[in-house]
């Protein structure tokens, strides 16, 4: 099972690029990587998803080494509402158990 | 509109009374989830489901029970015996291997 390592907190300003970076050492030939958002009081909602290189949707793009041990969530020109905590999440292979790490906090001020 | 549904959002217990959550969807997904996070913590899995009449364990699944004997349903009783039920419990499902989580919108048990 892979476990993921990301900072706790993160802080930044409007209109700044972020980039949150997830450690996962043992990560499985099979293993996606997602990220995950969530605000308080709420279920996390799905960011992006990539196996490897660099996957760009209309929010962020996720950028993975050859090695696959990390990945790099790149939040463009953040805004207010980016503040959130963001999960990093590397599947078992099939239907299994789904471990989330403790997330990075981020706090983004005018 | 497709979708994952918990209910009640907000739930009340005294303490030594079982309580079971609600989780519903209409995704037509195999696999469900329940996970538990408290104030500034992660999210902590209890309980998962790949199909119907089949579940596992998670890492926090004493004092927890379900079932699964439909597609769309995975309620989550929280027994008596769980020494710190109050927290927020959060339902999931998804696809296939690999596809991302679909979460509910969560329940709020608070146990005095």
């Amino acid at each position: 099972l892979a476990k993921t390592t990301q900072p706790i907190s993160m802080d930044s300003y409007e209109g700044q690029e972020v980039n949150i970076t997830c450690s996962h050492n043992n990560i499985a030939t099979n293993d996606y990587i997602t990220w995950y958002q969530q605000f308080p009081s709420q279920g996390p909602r799905f960011i992006i998803q990539g196996y490897k290189t660099k996957v760009t949707n209309e929010v962020a793009s996720l950028f993975i080494p050859a090695d696959r041990k990390s990945s790099t969530l790149s939040l463009p020109r953040v805004s207010l509402s980016d503040t959130a905590v963001y999960y990093c999440l590397v599947g078992d292979t099939g239907f299994q158990k789904l471990v989330f790490g403790t997330g990075t906090r981020l706090l983004v001020s005018p | 509109d497709g979708g994952i549904t918990q209910s009640p959002k907000y739930l009340f217990r005294k303490e030594g009374q079982n309580v079971t959550l609600s989780c519903e969807q209409n995704l037509n997904h195999d696999a469900m989830y329940w996970y538990r996070q408290d104030p500034g913590q992660g999210l902590r899995l209890i309980y998962y489901s790949q199909i119907v009449n089949d579940f596992q364990k998670g890492d926090i699944a004493e004092g927890y029970s379900v079932s699964r004997e439909k597609k769309e349903s995975f309620p989550l009783t929280v027994t008596s015996a769980q020494k710190n039920p109050t927290a927020f419990y959060l339902c999931a499902s998804r696809a296939t291997a690999n596809s991302p989580l679909h979460f509910g919108n969560g329940t709020r048990l608070t146990v005095t």
